[in-house]
């Protein structure tokens, strides 16, 4: 059953701007993965945050995580048209012991 | 380093033939993933080899599906008969370590399947 749901599905920014899409799952989890998907490529980890952590930087990468909303944000700050494409939430649960589940995605587009 | 290929990039099928993907993870990697995307949807997991035993084959769909991994090398996925609704991209991904340890795994660009 679906784990992770993005929100929105779909998000269209001026270059320069932040975007903030939102990740919500179900379960308890061990950690929460954020991965981007350019247009026919395959999908590229960007960071990591486990459960028992709140906040994450990477570079332009921002990720909260509230286990008491079973919610995640990813912000992308000063965004570049290159920053186009999907970004996917993953979850494993609780146990460690299952397979990364993926939501449906955002899909954003940077304008230039 | 080389890293995650798939084969063919793209498929089209009539119903009813046979399809065989192919995945040629990271070497070293002892960790296989199949995953499927169905336009609009959930990238779905299928199923996971740890070398060449299957972990986790809770997400194949139905007996139409077939992996394997010989050698615990590179993975073929096969579907025979194929249905319309096989029709999606099917990623294959690997990792040293499993999602719940240092967690990222490393995605091939996708074979994309159509069925007609």
């Amino acid at each position: 059953s679906q784990q992770g749901e993005e929100d929105p599905q779909a998000l269209s920014i001026q270059e320069g701007e932040n975007a903030t899409m939102n990740c919500s799952y179900k379960t308890s989890i061990n950690n929460l993965q954020w991965y981007r998907q350019n247009s026919g490529r395959g999908l590229v980890h960007l960071i990591l945050i486990r459960s028992n952590e709140r906040e994450k930087h990477s570079g332009r990468l921002r990720v909260t995580l509230d286990t008491s909303k079973k919610s995640s944000s990813l912000l992308i700050t000063a965004s570049r048209a290159a920053d186009t494409a999907s970004y996917f939430c993953a979850t494993v649960d609780l146990s460690g012991n299952t397979p990364l589940v993926f939501g449906k995605g955002t899909r954003l587009s940077v304008i230039a | 380093e080389a890293g995650v290929t798939q084969f063919p990039s793209h498929s089209v099928i009539e119903k009813g033939q046979t399809v065989t993907l192919r995945c040629d993870p990271i070497s070293g990697h002892d960790n296989l993933y199949w995953y499927r995307r169905v336009m609009g949807k959930e990238i779905k997991f299928l199923l996971h080899f740890v070398k060449e035993s299957k972990q986790d084959e809770s997400g194949m769909p139905n007996n139409r599906f077939l992996a394997e991994r010989t050698g615990g090398t590179y993975s073929t996925l096969k579907v025979q008969p194929a249905e319309l609704e096989d029709s999606g991209v099917y990623f294959c991904a690997s990792s040293q370590e499993v999602p719940a340890n240092t967690g990222e795994l490393f995605f091939g660009e996708g074979s994309r399947l159509t069925v007609l």
